[in-house]
């Protein structure tokens, strides 16, 4: 599965939109990208994926480059309760079953 | 609908225990999986399993034995407890491999002594 690289932290204003990228120069063309947010110490939550079209959800939006080496999750209007570890992942569809996690972001929402 | 269920939340062992860790779930995912955190890192997977009967060792198996004799059941058991695994455990399941997402329980939080 292909190493992702995230910020360490990134910091935004509540009601604005919060842009989290990732790269994975070293996706394979069978590689999703997953997203997960960890909240506390609560265990990870799925928010969204995708192959290589843009994806949206009732969480977020998933923009992935044409190239497939770089994608950015984004919450259209953060909240305090969007405060959380991000984790962007990528994986086969298929073979083993493992979800490989890095560090991930902290996002912090401010006031 | 539970989802996935770990117990317990909080455990504390003395270095030589054993004691096994229990996640079940009840939405009939044929994987299943267990990952440890430790403090200001992301999670590690320790051990995998595809469905009843087969598991298999992920990034850090070392310490841990698993079965699977239930899809609905993944036990976790640590053999002889180090200090080293004192960490957060979480448990999840999913639906297939096919691009689906993972459910993750809301974890174990063991400390050695």
């Amino acid at each position: 599965d292909a190493k992702t690289t995230q910020p360490p932290s990134m910091d935004c204003a509540e009601g604005r939109a919060a842009n989290l990228p990732c790269n994975h120069s070293t996706i394979s063309g069978n590689e999703y990208v997953y997203w997960y947010r960890q909240i506390h110490s609560q265990g990870p939550q799925y928010i969204i994926h995708g192959l290589k079209n843009n994806e949206t959800n009732e969480m977020a939006s998933l923009i992935i480059t044409e190239d497939r080496k770089s994608s950015t999750l984004i919450l259209p209007h953060a909240t305090l309760r969007d405060t959380a570890v991000y984790y962007c992942i990528v994986r086969v569809a298929g073979g083993t079953y493992k979800y490989i996690f890095g560090t991930g972001t902290r996002l912090k929402v401010l006031a | 609908n539970a989802g996935v269920t770990q117990t317990p939340k909080f455990q504390v062992l003395k270095t030589g225990q054993s004691m096994t860790l229990q996640c079940a779930q009840d939405m009939n995912h044929e994987y299943m999986s267990w990952y440890r955190q430790d403090p200001g890192m992301g999670l590690r997977l320790i051990h995998y399993s595809v469905g009843a009967g087969i598991t298999d060792q992920g990034e850090v198996p070392n310490g841990y034995n698993v079965s699977r004799s239930t899809t609905e059941d993944f036990p976790l058991r640590l053999l002889s407890a180090a200090p080293s695994q004192t960490s957060v455990y979480f448990c999840a399941s999913s639906p297939d491999f096919l691009g689906t997402e993972a459910f993750f329980g809301q974890g174990t939080r063991l400390t050695v002594v």
